[in-house]
């Protein structure tokens, strides 16, 4: 089967670090990607790991491994603004489905 | 420039009635995909379109569901005899290309409810 696993909530406050967990259980993908949506918003696209280890992008980077079928979203610097959810996502090989985690739902306090 | 659009925004309509909706990709990009979003969930993959022909519809959850993109840019997703269960977001995404990864632009989504 395919899967990915995300936390369904994280809450942190303004100007913190948060890391957003994805693990997954699927073979043969092309990478991981992250997308972030905003409540009645389209998703919109973050980061990609295409390579194990870490890719930066302004206040956020994105890491992979896939010995360990893992990666995970660091938000450094929160802003209200960041609240929103987070999703994790792979393309597999062999064809063109993209698979989404469900999801982790960042809430951003003052 | 413009982004993805789809329309309707809003589609309400009846058990066993017929729906069509529609999707506007960027201009230029050659691969579209179709999602549909439940509440709280992440987008599902539906169907995978690679210029003109589906290339990947192993997403579509049953033959009630069909999607064409005659001329390689509009596409339409077309759903017969509804259900209360295809309740959904359903959203469309474009990119350059469907090899590896390309960076995918999603609409805005079409919410249908089947009442």
């Amino acid at each position: 089967g395919q899967s990915l696993e995300q936390p369904s909530e994280v809450t942190a406050v303004e100007g913190a670090i948060v890391q957003i967990n994805c693990t997954y259980q699927t073979s043969g993908f092309y990478g991981l990607s992250w997308y972030q949506q905003h409540d009645g918003g389209a998703p919109t696209f973050l980061s990609y790991n295409a390579l194990d280890g870490l890719e930066e992008t302004g206040r956020f980077s994105s890491f992979l491994s896939r010995s360990d079928s893992y990666g995970y979203l660091l938000l450094q610097e929160l802003q209200m603004k960041d609240s929103a959810s987070y999703f994790c996502a792979v393309k597999r090989t062999g064809g063109f489905k993209t698979i989404f985690g469900a999801g982790t739902r960042l809430f951003v306090k003052a | 420039g413009a982004g993805v659009s789809q329309t309707p925004s809003n589609k309400v309509t009846e058990k066993g009635k017929y729906v069509e909706l529609r999707c506007d990709p960027i201009s230029g990009h050659t691969a579209l995909y179709w999602y549909r979003q439940s509440l709280g969930q992440g987008p599902e993959f539906l169907i995978y379109f690679q210029g003109t022909g589906a290339a990947d519809d192993s997403g579509l959850p049953n033959d009630r569901f069909f999607a064409v993109r005659p001329e390689g840019s509009v596409s339409t997703l077309k759903i017969q005899r509804t259900e209360r269960g295809d309740s959904a977001v359903y959203l469309c995404a474009s990119s350059i290309t469907g090899t590896s990864h390309n960076e995918q632009f999603f609409g805005p989504g079409t919410r249908l409810t089947v009442l």
